[in-house]
């Protein structure tokens, strides 16, 4: 059984400050993972993922994941912060599927992102 | 331009009436999902499909009914079944369904149930 775990509900920062989102996950086998954002009544957008590759994943706007196994997690980063990436953020993991089996995509809670000026 | 559209963006039902949320993707995707969303629940799967003609539960399709009798289509009727049809429902694309492909999403649709 595979599940994620945002750790929090809410982060507040400051524009140009980091930003850190935080994502544990747990998984029978070797996981795929992903990033999506999603603005207000908006559909959902992907950032980055990882499929077993290099373990430090860039994706678009600056946002990059690191990949650490042994801590089971899968947080995101960006360096600087920017007005534009307010919204909600959701780390979703999907075990390998063999055969017709189809690879489920368990989503987290979601993280909301507010950036101050 | 590719990608997946939904309409309405909003829509209003009385209570007990049946209602069809449309999806359409220009993709070429073999594989559509259809997701509801509920503040701080994430997304919940409610049903797929792999292939024409084909389609599996996920896990909320109590109340959902689907059909897939073209590739690029995939709607959703919420029926008067449904307890809480109040939601926001997200219809999704992938390439092929038996690996963990991302999904590509769209807008969305508002249904507000009164």
């Amino acid at each position: 059984a595979q599940s994620v775990t945002q750790l929090d509900s809410h982060v507040s920062v400051s524009e140009g400050t980091p930003v850190l989102l935080r994502c544990n996950y747990s998984s029978s086998y070797s996981p795929s993972l992903f990033w999506y954002v999603q603005h207000p009544n908006k559909g959902l957008q992907l950032l980055l993922k990882y499929t077993s590759a290099a373990t430090l994943v860039k994706g678009i706007n600056g946002f990059e994941a690191e990949f650490k196994k042994s801590e089971t997690s899968f947080h995101l980063t960006k360096p600087s912060a920017h007005m534009s990436d307010a919204a909600e953020y959701f780390c979703v993991v999907s075990e390998k599927a063999g055969g017709t089996s189809y690879g489920k995509l368990t989503f987290g809670q979601g993280t909301i992102l507010t950036v101050h000026p | 331009d590719g990608g997946i559209t939904q309409s309405p963006k909003y829509l209003f039902r009385k209570e007990g009436q049946n209602v069809t949320l449309s999806c359409e993707q220009n993709l070429n995707h073999d594989a559509m999902y259809w997701y509801r969303q509920d503040p701080g629940q994430g997304l919940r799967l409610i049903y797929y499909s792999q292939i024409v003609n084909d389609f599996q539960k996920g896990d909320i399709a109590e109340g959902y009914s689907v059909s897939r009798e073209k590739k690029e289509s995939f709607p959703l009727t919420v029926t008067s079944a449904q307890k809480n049809p109040t939601a926001f429902y997200l219809c999704a694309s992938s390439i092929g369904g038996g690996a963990p492909y991302e999904q590509y999403f769209g807008p969305g649709t508002r249904l507000t149930v009164t």
